[in-house]
């Protein structure tokens, strides 16, 4: 059964880059027709995604954060990462890594998640 | 900018019927926005209920069912139980590969 699950460092200082990365187990990340992904959901608020990639690289990010947001995928070792540079408060979150199924497997849905991990940025 | 609306609360009462909506600020909802439906209980990671309008996920309860109403998606739940108090998320494909979740509904069953 396929899982995921996030690491990465709990506490970033402002203006700093937070990374994490997502470890997929339990099957290859290398799908055809599914993207990995990030979610976050500030505390007591509700999900905003924020950027996906495809196992070739492709990417696609949110509007609102394009310019802080890069992703990257190692095939390799069945992780995928991402990166949010300058970081605020409001970017203190519960982070979670998902697995998307496109229109080609019937699902246009975010099928799995991980357990999600949290982040503070701290000033 | 395009915002996705939910209704911020609702409530049922035990066996009740209720259909919470998921709606854009400017248009309408349709099958190509691909609406998906997510349920969160507190502590926990959102699961997947709806996928592509109208289909269940696998070992969801057939009292759980999606559809399009008018110009939203929405989400129906027919005899409602007391475990299905929760937080409920929809999120629409937009234009350029770029997802949109609504702000999420509380359901209270009382």
């Amino acid at each position: 059964q396929l899982q995921l699950q996030e690491s990465g460092p709990g506490l970033v200082k402002a203006s700093e880059t937070l990374s994490l990365t997502c470890t997929v187990s339990g099957g290859s990340i290398r799908f055809t027709s599914f993207s990995w992904g990030y979610i976050r959901q500030p505390p007591g608020k509700g999900l905003e995604w924020i950027a996906s990639i495809y196992d070739s690289g492709y990417t696609h990010y949110n509007p609102s954060l394009k310019s802080r947001v890069a992703m990257s995928v190692d095939t390799s070792k069945n992780q995928f990462s991402l990166r949010l540079t300058s970081v605020t408060a409001a970017d203190t979150a519960l982070y979670y890594c998902v697995r998307y199924g496109d229109g080609n497997t019937g699902l246009a849905a975010f099928d799995l998640w991980g357990q999600g991990t949290m982040v503070t940025v701290s000033s | 900018q395009t915002v996705v609306t939910q209704e911020p609360s609702f409530s049922v009462s035990p066996g009740g019927t209720v259909t919470l909506t998921c709606g854009v600020s400017s248009g309408s909802v349709s099958t190509g926005s691909y609406p998906s439906w997510y349920q969160q209980t507190p502590g926990q990671s959102p699961r997947m209920l709806i996928y592509n309008t109208y289909s269940r996920s696998s070992g969801v309860p057939d009292r759980f069912s999606g559809s399009i109403l008018g110009n939203k998606a929405a989400l129906t739940i027919t005899g409602a139980q007391a475990d299905d108090e929760s937080d409920y998320y929809c999120v629409l494909y937009m234009d350029s590969d770029v997802w949109m979740f609504g702000g999420g509904t509380r359901l209270t069953v009382l």
